[in-house]
């Protein structure tokens, strides 16, 4: 079955300190997504990534395909950056269906 | 305002009550997708189309119809709910016809509740 795991289910940091968050998934992928999930219940799409690395702003997402491994850090953390983050994957090239992550719940204290 | 609206916000209604949930973006694009999002099993896919009249199951589409007959819009119909479809359903939508090599804008979400 085409799975997608994150890790760590949970995280607490302090304002300020660097932040991994990691994804891996089973089998070949043709996209992997990073979504944000408010504590409000909003989400907003951080990066897509076929290949490489992305950075936006203090967020960078970096995928190594070989691996079926993607993380993303996040430099200088604040409060503001808590929420849950999620990972998606599109197995293969024939669907356009995605495959989600059970998140990872970030919580940076001040 | 560019954005993902879905109608209504909160639900709550009894097993085998057809109900329809609205998405309609105003963003012109061309894909739209339907989620449900359960505590511990995260997002799932229901359905999604790549554009006017062509639409494709996601991971759990079962129990779940949908149609595009317009650019804007999406619904979700339930034809006869039951409570294992208590969930938080969100609509998203994106440019192009994949869903997977673009940039997705999500609606705010609504929380349906079967008795």
């Amino acid at each position: 079955k085409n799975e997608v795991e994150q890790s760590p289910q949970n995280l607490t940091a302090q304002e300020g300190e660097f932040i991994t968050i990691n994804c891996s998934y089973s089998v070949g992928i043709s996209a992997l997504h990073w979504l944000q999930q408010h504590p409000g219940g909003g989400i907003v799409s951080l990066f897509m990534l076929s290949s490489g690395k992305k950075k936006h702003g203090r967020l960078i997402a970096t995928i190594n395909i070989q691996e079926k491994h993607s993380s993303l850090h996040i430099t200088a953390s604040h409060p503001r950056d808590s929420a849950v983050y999620i990972c998606a994957v599109s197995f293969g090239y024939n669907t356009d269906k995605l495959i989600f992550g059970t998140g990872t719940r970030l919580q940076v204290f001040p | 305002e560019a954005q993902v609206t879905q109608n209504p916000r909160y639900l709550i209604t009894v097993t085998g009550k057809k109900l329809t949930v609205t998405c309609s973006q105003n963003m012109n694009h061309e894909y739209m997708s339907w989620y449900r999002q359960d505590p511990g099993l995260g997002l799932r896919q229901i359905y999604y189309s790549m554009n006017v009249e062509v639409t494709d199951k996601g991971d759990v589409p079962e129990g779940y119809k949908v149609s595009r007959k317009e650019k804007r819009n999406f619904p979700l119909i339930l034809e006869s709910p039951s409570p294992n479809q208590t969930s938080l359903y969100f609509c998203a939508s994106s440019t192009g016809t994949s869903g997977r090599y673009n940039e997705q804008f999500f609606g705010p979400g609504t929380r349906l509740t079967v008795l």
